[in-house]
């Protein structure tokens, strides 16, 4: 049981370049969510699932984009990456039955 | 809307010492969870400790402890003995009971300092 996983760890892009940050979970959860984590701050919703074909946006959605044709993944779409986008992207994942939102281990992305 | 707020930004405690970090939230349901996630230094997510707003007694994990005051909208977490693998962010979260597709609402964070 890997839980939540994700690739890369790390990743440099240059401005206008795109990326896919890809998470999977074998969990069999309904819920998952990508967050992004400045340095020094809290966590920022960006796009949630609450199941295969059904995605919407969190607090922080612009410069960004997902899809969800499985339940076990989530892959978030970076499209012309921008210095602002210079974060670390975590994937979560949440079933109904679940005690907790299970995380992956993070992105280190950085853009220059 | 639902807020959580973590007014310390840093906090620091000698090993073996005592330590109590504060949350506080606003919410307008009665009953929720709320959560503190610990993020040590290699970035991983976890849980310490949840509590469910319908249970009277405040939830206990090993040395980690809370401190539940509902009317007052009050998420205490309380480290005992500490280590210094308790060194890391914590932040406190709130879940509604049902519905809002399972979000958590998450305060901005505490740093935990543990001096040798």
């Amino acid at each position: 049981n890997a839980g939540v996983t994700q690739t890369p760890k790390f990743r440099i892009l240059k401005i206008g370049q795109s990326m896919t940050l890809q998470c999977t979970q074998d969990m069999n959860h309904n819920y998952m969510y990508w967050y992004r984590q400045d340095p020094g701050m809290g966590l920022k919703l960006i796009y949630y699932s609450v199941g295969a074909g059904i995605t919407d946006k969190g607090e922080v959605p612009n410069g960004y984009n997902v899809s969800r044709s499985t339940t076990e993944d989530f892959p978030l779409r970076l499209e012309l990456a921008a210095p602002s986008q210079t974060s670390v992207y975590f994937c979560a994942s949440w079933g109904r039955d679940s005690y907790e939102q299970y995380f992956g281990p993070g992105t280190r992305l950085t853009v220059t | 809307a639902q807020t959580v707020t973590q007014s310390q930004p840093e906090m620091s405690v000698q090993e073996a010492e005592t330590v109590t970090l504060s949350c506080t939230y606003d919410t307008s349901e009665s009953d929720y969870y709320l959560f503190w996630y610990k993020q040590p230094p290699s970035r991983q997510m976890i849980l310490v400790i949840r509590q469910e707003a319908y249970k009277q007694q405040n939830a206990t994990e090993n040395r980690f402890s809370v401190n539940f005051q509902k009317a007052a909208k009050s998420f205490s977490l309380k480290i005992s003995d500490s280590q210094l693998g308790d060194a890391a962010m914590y932040f406190c979260a709130y879940r509604r009971m049902e519905g809002s597709n399972y979000q958590l609402i998450w305060g901005a964070g505490t740093k935990l300092i543990i001096k040798p």
